[in-house]
């Protein structure tokens, strides 16, 4: 069945440091896909999404490219800052026919220290 | 444009009680979503709403239900409360059911 996995947490760098995520899926159809953050206390934000294959997401410095050979869709970030720590999810809809639904990865953990 | 909005924000019950969460999707969204996140762990998806039906349902007790009102606005009732209930219940709501979801700040559900 349609599936996302995402790496486990927590993630821990330091400030300025180089941030990847890792996020795979499966699904029948052509998905679109997304990153959520959830800070401290809050609800979840769309952070990015992409919705056909090689679309690039990007806000706030974060990037992910939708590569459908790889079935992958991993978050990026060339400099981390504190206010970056956040959980992140990945996520992915998709439909066909009647059966309509998003998917989500597990969450992963990041903790940016100073 | 107001977002989703979700009431109580915080409550706290007695095991053995129920509890009835409150969601207002964003003006044009048809869906709402439910969603439980306890403490340490991930998204546990509840419950889906399109156009006043239930969608689906994901693997939560039967004591867990809801339902959507003809102005998509969506209520989440939970009977017998659990002490392993006590979570952040997350309500969100889309277009179709395909797009990106837009979520509420929660409510904090503490079952004592």
């Amino acid at each position: 069945g349609d599936s996302v996995t995402q790496m486990e947490g927590p993630v821990t760098l330091s400030e300025e440091a180089f941030l990847t995520i890792n996020c795979t899926y499966t699904a029948t159809g052509y998905p679109s896909l997304f990153w959520y953050v959830q800070y401290p206390g809050e609800g979840l934000q769309l952070l990015l999404k992409a919705t056909k294959a090689d679309d690039k997401g990007s806000n706030k410095g974060f990037e992910a490219t939708y590569r459908k050979e790889t079935t992958s869709f991993h978050l990026e970030k060339g400099s981390v800052q504190v206010s970056d720590s956040a959980v992140y999810f990945c996520a992915l809809s998709v439909a066909a026919g009647n059966n309509r639904k998003l998917i989500w990865g597990l969450g992963t953990s990041l903790a940016v220290n100073p | 444009e107001a977002g989703v909005t979700q009431s109580p924000t915080h409550l706290i019950k007695t095991r053995g009680q129920q509890v009835t969460l409150r969601c207002s999707p964003i003006s044009g969204h048809t869906s709402v979503y439910w969603y439980q996140q306890a403490l340490g762990l991930g998204l546990q998806f509840l419950l889906w709403y399109d156009e006043g039906e239930e969608r689906n349902r994901g693997n939560f007790p039967p004591r867990f239900s809801g339902r959507q009102f003809p102005n998509y606005s969506s209520e989440l009732n939970v009977n017998a409360l659990e002490l392993e209930d006590s979570a952040l219940y997350l309500c969100a709501s889309n277009w179709d059911g395909t797009t990106e979801a837009f979520f509420g700040q929660g409510t904090r559900l503490t079952v004592v």
